[in-house]
């Protein structure tokens, strides 16, 4: 079967750094997601990794290791606009996507 | 932004009556996905469809059913509401197959008395 995990709740600073952790069993792997969605809205596309590595775009970095099945969204500069919940989502060997329950990330001032 | 539109976006109705809501798109996608989300709950698939004529069921068992006669259009209709299908409820679509991006539309909020 399939699984993911994340924590379920983060709190940082205004202008700090987080990473949030994404660990995930699957026996077919075609890609991992993070999205990002605001109270009340709808997700937003953030990042894909297929490979291993880092794929970075802008304040947002994403980490992908395929042998450990872990990846990690790196938030920096953070501001408190991105107040959210980050999910993480893995796309199966159907090309299904199978999500997390999300990290809800507070940030204070 | 991306061009994907629900109606309504909050519906209040009785146990018992048939709703249907509505998706429309048009980035010219063939896939599109209808999702139940609880608040601070996983996203959960209930279908989907890769083209017109396709429709599939999801993860999640569900009294729902779907239609795909238009690219364009993805409506989901519940033939008797009930409680337990208040949520939140989002329609998404997508085009590309490898990276597998979706695009949200805003979500359409179902209480059911």
């Amino acid at each position: 079967g399939q699984n993911i995990d994340q924590p379920t709740e983060m709190t940082a600073t205004e202008g700090a750094i987080v990473q949030i952790n994404c660990t995930y069993q699957t026996s077919g792997f075609n890609g991992l997601f993070w999205y990002q969605q605001h109270a009340g809205e709808a997700p937003t596309f953030l990042s894909y990794n297929v490979l291993d590595g880092l794929e970075e775009k802008g304040r947002f970095s994403s980490f992908l290791s395929r042998s450990k099945g872990y990846s990690y969204l790196l938030l920096k500069e953070l501001q408190m606009k991105d107040s959210a919940s980050y999910l993480c989502a893995l796309m199966d060997s159907n090309y299904q996507l199978i999500w997390g329950a999300g990290t809800k990330l507070i940030i204070k001032p | 932004e991306a061009d994907i539109y629900q109606t309504p976006r909050y519906l209040v109705i009785g146990t018992g009556k048939k709703i249907t809501l509505e998706c429309s798109q048009t980035m010219g996608h063939d896939k599109m996905y209808w999702y139940q989300q609880d608040p601070g709950m996983e996203l959960h698939l209930i279908h989907y469809s890769y083209g017109v004529n396709s429709t599939e069921k999801g993860d999640l068992s569900s009294e729902s059913t779907v239609s795909r006669i238009r690219t364009e259009h993805f409506p989901l209709t519940l033939e008797s509401a009930r409680p337990s299908h208040t949520s939140q409820y989002l329609c998404a679509s997508s085009g590309d197959r490898e990276t597998g991006e979706l695009f949200f539309g805003e979500g359409s909020r179902l209480t059911v008395l």
